[in-house]
């Protein structure tokens, strides 16, 4: 069955600190999509980021960066020298091929506070 | 480029009323889900278009919910009648195809019944 676990629940961090997000998956599946998105208080989801489940590079934009693991099914998150603006409910979500249905099956999500 | 815009933003209603909620999804988009997202938790699917054909509506409560996609563009939820356990925000997203290719959301509609 796949599952994604967001372990962390809320994270708060003071301005400039480095904060990673944890992001867990199950899939019985080969060929798979891993996304992150962002939520601010204003409710939309924004795409951040999506990898497909045969790219294991990691990924780095601007103060982001993503850690992909297959071998311990984890899709981490990191924002380095983070920012007040960056306080948002942050979600990851698995998206799997062969259902051939685009449909994306989300964490619990984690909240992420900084403090000025 | 516009994105995904849904109204209304907000919704308050008594129970066994009925309640539409309307999306329009960035133009071009063939791919139209509607989700519900319950208080601190994640987005769950209800129902997926492929155009204006409902491809996937395994998790629509069916006696009580409905969702139409005119020509294949707008799309409407309807609630009918609703139920204090329905209250959430309803999120609606587009994509073009394959599959896998990210999906662009609004802002959502929250719904309270009361």
């Amino acid at each position: 069955a796949q599952k994604v676990t967001q372990a962390q629940t809320e994270i708060s961090v003071v301005e400039k600190e480095d904060v990673t997000l944890d992001c867990v998956y199950e899939t019985r599946d080969t060929t798979y999509y891993l996304f992150w998105y962002k939520q601010p208080p204003s409710g939309e989801l924004v795409f951040l980021i999506r990898r497909n489940s045969f790219d294991e590079q990691n990924e780095i934009s601007g103060r982001y960066s993503w850690n992909f693991q297959k071998s311990t099914s984890s899709f981490n998150f990191t924002i380095t020298a983070s920012q007040v603006v960056d306080s948002a409910v942050y979600f990851c979500a698995l998206s799997e091929a062969l259902s051939n249905t685009g449909k994306l099956i989300f964490g619990q999500g984690t909240t992420l506070q900084v403090k000025p | 480029e516009a994105g995904v815009v849904q109204s209304p933003r907000y919704k308050i209603i008594e129970k066994k009323q009925p309640v539409a909620f309307w999306c329009n999804p960035i133009s071009g988009h063939n791919t139209l889900y509607w989700y519900r997202q319950n208080l601190g938790q994640g987005p769950e699917l209800l129902i997926r278009y492929e155009n204006e054909e409902a491809v996937d509506d395994s998790q629509l409560p069916k006696d009580r919910f409905s969702a139409e996609r005119l020509k294949g563009v707008d799309s409407t939820l309807k609630i009918q009648p609703a139920e204090l356990g329905d209250s959430a925000v309803y999120l609606c997203a587009s994509s073009l195809l394959p599959r896998g290719t990210e999906a662009f959301f609004g802002q959502g509609t929250r719904l309270t019944v009361v």
